[in-house]
């Protein structure tokens, strides 16, 4: 696609439920991002795939969260056994990795309501 | 450690009046600097980017700055709309390929009539 791709747009769910949001970034690009908003909170780092080194997963707030990157395209962030905590709007961006002009495109994210 | 610090962290303007955002950066050796409008509901947006030997830059109403030597940036509203009412993000990039770009935590303004 032109852009970038997050699925679903809106996803209320259980408190105790797993649940999957998935990122489709831009073709060819090799770094992929995922943050999450929480009201108040600002943008808050996730996770970070590059190419294939090993992805930064330094901002995942539990054990809860992982996130994975197949064929280095397509990703997908799972939280398990929600929280209420965890409702929050998740933002997937994807740039070049060539330095200089980089630019992040952002998905229009996943909102995740957690009742 | 690259690091990228917004503030304030909200905004509360009346319509017509201006304000600024503040942007500060650890990050180097710079490449540059892009400032981003989140609208609800919506993704960022690029509103403009600065790289190092630009001062300032112009998009309509929004006048960015970037001061190299204090790593800082600003965004400037002028006569600000109900329809700027948004996040503003700013994302630096470093100069070597294969480095991460590294986001601010975004500014939330809001502008009431």
């Amino acid at each position: 696609g032109a852009g970038v791709s997050q699925s679903p747009s809106n996803k209320v769910t259980e408190k105790g439920k797993d649940v999957e949001l998935r990122c489709d970034p831009i073709s060819g690009h090799t770094a992929l991002y995922w943050y999450r908003q929480s009201l108040g909170q600002g943008l808050e780092f996730l996770i970070y795939f590059q190419g294939n080194s090993a992805p930064d997963k330094s901002g995942l707030p539990s054990d809860r969260f992982s996130a994975e990157r197949t064929g280095g395209s397509v990703s997908t962030l799972t939280i398990q056994r929600t929280q209420q905590e965890d409702s929050a709007v998740y933002l997937c961006a994807s740039s070049l990795l060539e330095g200089g002009n980089t630019e992040a495109f952002f998905g229009q994210g996943t909102r995740l309501t957690v009742v | 450690k690259n690091q990228v610090e917004q503030s304030p962290q909200s905004l509360i303007i009346l319509e017509g009046k201006n304000c600024t955002l503040q942007c500060n950066y650890t990050v180097s050796p710079f490449s540059n600097l892009r400032w981003y409008k989140q609208d609800t509901g919506r993704g960022p947006v690029s509103l403009t980017i600065m790289t190092f030997s630009e001062n300032t830059k112009s998009n309509g109403r929004y006048t960015a700055t970037l001061d190299a030597d204090t790593k800082q940036s600003s965004l400037h509203i002028t006569a600000s709309q109900l329809s700027d009412s948004a996040s503003y993000i700013c994302v630096v990039s470093a100069q070597q390929a294969g480095t991460a770009l590294i986001f601010g935590k975004g500014t939330t303004l809001s502008v009431s009539s």
